[in-house]
């Protein structure tokens, strides 16, 4: 069973406006929630990240949002542009006591950004 | 750039061939990864490492063996190739205490 799912395969934008990517969870264990972009025959990269006891953290143009009651996290992108068109996995951390903990990702969401 | 180098970065192989992939990283990070890419299935944790000889499985571990007998390196090895394991291997480190994982530019392997 999916614990982390990105219902919305792909997502397409016009150039200026807001990309909204979402995201559920199903683990009220997760303690850090984190965002990565991919392009094409490159490996992810890390874009923002959150904390289980926020509910919001922003970095310039990209904002994500986590709603614990509804087990919902979301990215937001302001203003979207062509070069953020992109695959984005939203990913969680399992962390137990002392250890590191792992990344269990979702399937991802293709966001194209229109000129 | 967190130093990870994957090699090689494309491989073809015949089905029942064994093969290793090799994941080097210069910062000597306890915490390594490897991951495997699918269309459709996002990205599935393999094998971890959270030390030389500190090794365990992940969500789709079978099939798949590690090893890692330095710091700096995390072998990954398919013991007999099959078809279901045509992917897109990345390998991760991440730093203890920090919740990112950095990922290498990964390898394709093609099973045929």
């Amino acid at each position: 069973d999916q614990q982390v799912k990105q219902n919305s395969p792909s997502l397409s934008v016009q150039e200026g406006r807001i990309s909204i990517l979402n995201c559920d969870y199903t683990n009220s264990m997760f303690d850090y929630f984190l965002w990565y972009k991919k392009y094409p025959a490159e490996g992810p990269t890390f874009l923002i990240s959150i904390s289980s006891i926020k509910d919001k953290n922003e970095d310039g143009r990209f904002t994500v949002f986590l709603n614990k009651s509804a087990k919902h996290l979301s990215l937001h992108i302001v203003p979207s542009q062509p070069g953020d068109s992109a695959v984005y996995f939203c990913a969680a951390r399992t962390h137990y006591g002392g250890s590191q903990g792992n990344l269990i990702f979702g399937k991802g969401t293709k966001l194209s950004v229109k000129p | 750039d967190a130093g990870i180098t994957q090699s090689p970065r494309h491989k073809v192989t015949e089905t029942g061939t064994p093969v290793t992939l090799r994941c080097h990283q210069t910062e000597n990070h306890r915490y390594m990864y490897w991951y495997r890419q699918d269309p459709g299935h996002g990205l599935r944790l393999i094998h971890y490492s959270y030390g030389v000889k500190d090794t365990d499985k992940g969500e789709v571990s079978d099939g798949y063996s590690v090893s890692r007998s330095k710091t700096e390196d995390f072998l990954l090895t398919l013991e007999s190739a099959t078809s279901s394991q045509t992917s897109v291997y990345f390998c991760a480190i991440s730093i203890q205490g920090v919740a990112e994982a950095f990922f290498g530019q990964g390898t394709r392997l093609t099973v045929v």
